[in-house]
């Protein structure tokens, strides 16, 4: 079972609509990361969060530390937001700061 | 600024061969990061250097993989003996001193026939 489970895997929506990517993950971390990758390969950072809510133009990210569980919703929908969400967290122990990433949501756009 | 580099943006290799994968981390970041992202999964962590110090190389996948950083800055990664399964896209990611933000190069996508 992997560490970091995303929902769904993939996801259409019509031009507009408000839009909910989740992830929930099965180890104590010390910060949980939304990453947006376009066709082509390029991950941008989007969030990082350890604790409650953060809000970024139309994107919105939330994590519930006792659940372990985030959200990514993103409002009022476009078809320039259609790209793979992928969450991933940052482990406190082990001294190393690498992350574990889910398998990733595909989200599609459509005017 | 120039964000993170990486060299070939695509290489084709026949099996048996070795290949070289570039990073250019931005500069003064101190932590370089490779992850492996084979087709249609999310990305596997592969090893991390901080400045020139392999600290964390438990994802490579075997001995046949190898990567080095010198000098604390650029980064290469060496595959030995290619096989069908390396074929994947290899990303490098660098995060500046005390922080966690990973910034990613756009990947090597390493196709091995």
């Amino acid at each position: 079972k992997n560490e970091v489970e995303q929902s769904p895997q993939n996801l259409t929506a019509q031009e507009g609509e408000f839009i909910t990517i989740n992830c929930s993950y099965s180890v104590g971390i010390s910060a949980l990361h939304w990453l947006q990758q376009h066709p082509g390969g390029g991950i941008v950072s989007l969030f990082m969060l350890s604790s409650g809510k953060k809000k970024h133009g139309r994107l919105i990210a939330t994590i519930n530390i006792q659940e372990k569980h985030s959200s990514l919703h993103i409002t009022a929908s476009h078809p320039r937001d259609s790209a793979v969400y992928i969450c991933a967290v940052r482990s406190p122990w082990g001294g190393s700061e690498k992350l574990v990433f889910g398998k990733g949501t595909k989200l599609t756009v459509n005017p | 600024g120039a964000g993170v580099s990486q060299s070939p943006r695509y290489k084709v290799a026949k099996r048996g061969q070795d290949v070289a994968l570039r990073c250019d981390p931005i500069s003064g970041h101190v932590s370089l990061f490779w992850y492996q992202q084979a087709l249609g999964q999310g990305p596997e962590f592969l090893t991390y250097f901080q400045n020139e110090a392999q600290l964390d190389k438990s994802g490579l996948p075997s001995d046949r993989f190898f990567a080095e950083r010198p000098e604390g800055s650029v980064s290469t990664l060496k595959i030995q003996r290619t096989q069908q399964e390396d074929s994947a896209v290899y990303l490098c990611a660098s995060s500046p001193p005390a922080a966690s933000e990973q910034f990613f190069g756009p990947g090597t996508r390493l196709t091995v026939l």
